[in-house]
Formats: structure tokens, C-alpha cells, sequence
């Protein structure tokens, strides 16, 4: 499968403040990436969806202007949690799909960005 | 509504018995792909399985296994002779046509030596 990091793995700010998380495919070239959100002892929660070049789709509920993605390459993908609050403090994580391999529908993950907001 | 329902919250075994995981889902599709992550203490999702719609042939991994039933909406997993190591919460999902993963509740599995 597929091979994918994040950046941090987790990470601690004050309240106000803007986090950016990196996804990255380190094996082969990503069109499309996922952003989910895991609360404690609860299940993954898709954010959005990324496609390198095109603006995100995100999910219902999901404020497009607080959580901003920006899919510039194919193996790179972006989540910036814009004046973050404690409520955002949460496991993001994310993971990618090669639709040029025909195994778009398998999903591999990255290891997951812990954000604490103060 | 849930697609995919985990009814096991929680499961606990001692080392060396089988455990089974069950997955029920709906849907109206007739594509659709199958799949079960696990989720050790470290956070990342492990890739396990895939399974299309219209491969309903059960499928062995080592100690793991899955049986997959259309006509009861039903892809379970067994661990076989569990081990220590194989304590994580474990995910079943759907993807549909757009590909979107929607996750079951997931279940804890705790082995205990």
C-alpha cells in the first residue's frame, strides 16, 4: 500500500491561533486525498475532500473558511485550522487514493496530527 | 442514516481465542467496496481488506479472515488464536460510488496474555 506522512504528529497552540497540518505521499502521485477528524473514542469523520488543482469539496457541517486545504501538488495536501478553538482540539487525519492505478477506492492513511488548542 | 453498523462496542479475550468482528451496511448500490481497518494505540489506520460487491468469495490472510454475505448485508471478520499485538480498535467501512469511505463505530478488541 501506499506510504503517507503528516506533519506534525501533534501539536499544542493557544487559542486564536492558525495550524497548519502536511499530508504527504511519499510513494507514488496522489490526485485525490481525504481529511478526517477523530474524536476520542469515536470514528473517523470525513472533512473534506482533496483534489490536486481544484478546490476542496467539503462535507456538510464542515466551515470551508475555518479549515482551509490547498491541494498544490500530487503528493502534497494541506489542512490550516484558522483561529483555532479548543472545541478543534482533535486527531486529523489523512489519506490518499491513486485513481491512475485503478485502486482509487482503497484509502491509505497517514499516521495522524493530535491538536491540542489551549 | 448509519451505513455501517459495528455493534460491538467492545470485545475482550484471552490470547489464543477466536474473535469475530461483525459489519452489517446498507446500501442501494450495486458497486460498492468493502473494507476493514485496524486502529492500534499508535493512532494510524492499518489497511486490512478490500472487497468489491461482486466478489462474495471469502477471503483468509494468515489468522485473519472475512466472510462477506450480500444477502444479509454482512462482512464479519475472525481473528484466529488472537494475540496480544492484535489489541486496536478495528474499523469497518463502505465506499460507494463516490468513493467516500463512511466508518462503522469500530470495535475495541483487548487481548489479554
Amino acid at each position: 500500500g501506499a506510504v503517507v506522512s503528516q506533519h506534525p504528529s501533534w501539536v499544542i497552540c493557544k487559542s486564536g491561533t492558525s495550524v497548519k497540518i502536511e499530508c504527504r505521499s511519499l510513494d507514488f502521485q496522489a490526485t485525490t486525498m481525504f481529511w478526517y477528524r477523530q474524536f476520542p473514542k469515536q470514528s473517523l469523520m470525513l472533512m473534506a475532500t482533496s483534489n490536486e488543482g481544484s478546490k476542496a469539496t467539503y462535507e456538510q457541517g464542515v466551515e470551508k473558511d475555518k479549515f482551509l486545504i490547498n491541494h498544490a501538488s500530487l503528493t502534497l495536501s494541506t489542512l490550516t485550522v484558522t483561529s483555532a478553538h479548543p472545541e478543534d482540539s482533535s486527531f486529523y487525519i489523512c489519506s490518499v487514493t491513486d485513481s491512475g492505478t485503478g485502486y482509487s477506492d482503497t484509502q491509505y492513511f497517514g499516521p495522524g496530527t493530535r491538536l491540542t488548542v489551549l | 442514516a448509519q451505513k455501517v453498523t459495528q455493534a460491538q462496542t467492545e470485545i475482550s479475550v484471552v490470547e489464543k481465542e477466536d474473535v469475530t468482528l461483525d459489519c452489517v451496511y446498507e446500501t442501494r448500490d450495486t458497486t460498492y467496496y468493502l473494507f476493514w481497518y485496524k486502529q492500534p494505540p499508535s493512532g494510524e489506520l492499518v489497511f486490512l481488506i478490500r472487497r468489491n460487491s461482486f466478489d462474495e468469495q471469502n477471503e483468509i490472510s494468515g489468522r485473519y479472515s472475512w466472510n462477506f454475505q450480500k444477502s444479509t448485508s454482512s462482512f464479519n471478520f475472525t481473528i484466529t488464536a488472537s494475540q496480544v499485538v492484535d489489541s486496536a480498535v478495528y474499523f469497518c467501512a463502505l465506499s460507494e460510488n463516490d468513493y467516500k469511505l463512511s466508518f462503522g463505530a469500530g470495535t475495541t478488541v483487548t487481548v489479554r496474555a
